[in-house]
C-alpha cells in the first residue's frame, strides 16, 4: 500500500542549530513529493516539492530537502533554526490522480 | 488575493445536529479539495472536485458526509447527523490547474466540535 512514514513524531532543537526531518515513501514507482509546514491554527503551507531532476530541492524560509531513490527518502534540511520555525512538518506524496498521502506530522519545538 | 476562504472558523454543535461547511477558493482555481485532520488518523482526503464536478469521493467516511461544489467559486462538505467521532479540523483547498503537480493552497480551517 501507498503510505508516507515520518518516523518522528516530535523533535526539539537549540535556535541557532542545524535540522533534519525524516520521511520515507512507499510506492510502486516514484511519487511526487512535497513538504508543508502548518503553523499553529492555520492552513498548510507549501515548502518545497520535487519532481524530477536535481535531487536537491531549494525551497521557501531556508529549507532543502534531498531525494534519495535508493533510500525511498526525502528528508527535510535546514542548516540554522530560527524560533519562528517552530511547528508542524508534513511530508507528503502523489502519484496519478490527485489523491495525495501526508505523513502523521513531525511538531518541531525550537529552543533558546 | 485573499486566499482560500473557510467559514466558519469554529464550529461547537451537539449531536445529531447538521453541520455544513463552506470553503471558497481562490479565484481561478480549478480543483478544489476538502481534508479532514484529527490525532489519530492525521491529515485525510476526504473528496475532491475538477471544474465543480466530484471527482474522488472515495475519501468520505459514510453517507453521513456530502459535499457539493454549485460553482466554481463555492463548496460546501455537510455532516447530516453529526456525531462526536466528527469532531476535527476539516481543511479545504485548492490549486489552479488539473495536474498534481500543483501546489495546492490551504485554508486556514474549520476547527469542529461535536458534543
Amino acid at each position: 500500500a501507498q503510505s508516507v512514514t515520518q518516523p518522528d513524531i516530535h523533535i526539539t532543537v537549540s535556535e541557532g542549530a542545524s535540522l533534519e526531518l525524516r520521511c520515507n515513501y512507499s510506492y510502486g514507482a516514484t511519487p511526487y513529493l512535497f513538504w508543508y509546514v502548518q503553523s499553529p491554527g492555520q492552513g498548510l503551507q507549501l515548502l518545497l516539492k520535487y519532481f524530477s531532476g536535481d535531487t536537491l530541492v531549494q525551497g521557501i524560509k531556508g529549507f532543502e530537502a534531498e531525494f534519495k531513490r535508493s533510500q525511498s527518502s526525502f528528508n527535510l534540511r535546514k542548516p540554522s533554526v530560527h524560533w519562528s520555525d517552530a511547528a508542524e512538518y508534513f511530508c507528503a506524496a502523489v502519484t496519478g490522480g490527485f489523491k495525495t498521502i501526508f505523513g502523521a506530522g513531525t511538531r518541531l519545538f525550537v529552543k533558546a | 488575493d485573499a486566499g482560500v476562504i473557510q467559514s466558519p472558523r469554529h464550529e461547537v454543535t451537539e449531536m445529531g445536529q447538521e453541520v455544513t461547511l463552506r470553503c471558497k477558493p481562490i479565484s481561478g482555481h480549478n480543483s478544489l479539495f476538502w481534508y479532514r485532520q484529527t490525532m489519530m488518523r492525521g491529515l485525510e482526503l476526504l473528496i475532491y472536485f475538477n471544474n465543480n464536478v466530484p471527482i474522488d469521493d472515495s475519501g468520505m467516511p459514510e453517507d453521513r458526509f456530502s459535499a457539493k461544489m454549485p460553482n466554481a467559486s463555492f463548496s460546501t462538505l455537510k455532516i447530516q447527523p453529526s456525531e462526536p467521532r466528527d469532531s476535527a479540523v476539516y481543511f479545504c483547498a485548492s490549486i489552479t490547474g488539473t495536474t498534481y503537480q500543483e501546489t495546492q493552497y490551504f485554508g486556514p480551517g474549520t476547527r469542529l466540535l461535536v458534543l
